[in-house]
């Protein structure tokens, strides 16, 4: 079975500053999903990024991106420019490639705090 | 354009009662899921279905039990519930269940049981 480590419970950066928050899983799959969630005090999950294990170009999104090292098995997120909106928990989930068949394994999450 | 609308947002529940905790998207998808989000935990798959009439059991079934009888709604049921069920609920859909599709989240359910 799959299993998602997130062995940072909190993280806290300075506003404009950048964050990476880390993230292993393992799995004896070749192909599969990452992907990390935002969750606002709001309590909405928000997919930040996803990443297809058969590409080797890490995503990007404005100002999030993995690094992404599959022999490694390590999946973080680095948040550039940090805002104050981006509080939140994060969560790396992964899914392997059987689709609706396959449930999405979430680590435990990880608490960012932005200092003003 | 509403997404995943999830009724009710808070719900406090006595030992042995049962309820039904309703999810409905507008965005005509196959695929819909529930999860349960516990303290320290990430979420868990309770059950899901691949189109109407079609479901499925997920990590942690027990205690629940969903059908699926239109495209737009996918309600869960509780039975009997039980002081473990205390745990905050989220639907989510896709198009069709593919690995990499995004998942659309409903705001949640905040489920306690005395």
């Amino acid at each position: 079975a799959q299993t998602v480590t997130q062995s940072q419970p909190e993280m806290s950066v300075q506003e404009a500053e950048t964050v990476t928050l880390s993230c292993t899983y393992d799995t004896s799959e070749s192909d599969y999903y990452l992907f990390w969630y935002k969750q606002p005090p709001s309590r909405q999950m928000i997919l930040v990024i996803r990443q297809e294990a058969y590409k080797q170009q890490n995503a990007t999104e404005n100002r999030f991106s993995v690094n992404f090292q599959k022999a490694a098995k390590s999946f973080s997120l680095k948040i550039s420019d940090s805002q104050l909106g981006d509080a939140a928990m994060y969560f790396c989930a992964y899914r392997s490639p059987t689709g609706a068949n396959s449930k999405l394994t979430f680590g435990k999450g990880i608490t960012l705090s932005v200092r003003p | 354009n509403a997404g995943v609308t999830q009724t009710p947002k808070f719900q406090v529940l006595k030992t042995g009662q049962s309820m039904t905790l309703q999810c409905a998207q507008d965005m005509n998808h196959e695929y819909m899921s529930w999860y349960r989000q516990d303290p320290g935990m990430g979420l868990r798959l309770i059950h899901y279905s691949v189109g109407a009439g079609i479901t499925d059991q997920g990590e942690v079934p027990n205690g629940y039990n969903v059908s699926r009888s239109t495209t737009e709604d996918f309600p869960l049921r509780l039975l009997s519930a039980a002081p473990s069920q205390t745990s905050v609920y989220f639907c989510a859909s896709s198009y069709r269940g593919g690995a990499g599709e995004k998942l659309f989240f409903g705001s949640g359910t905040q489920l306690s049981v005395l």
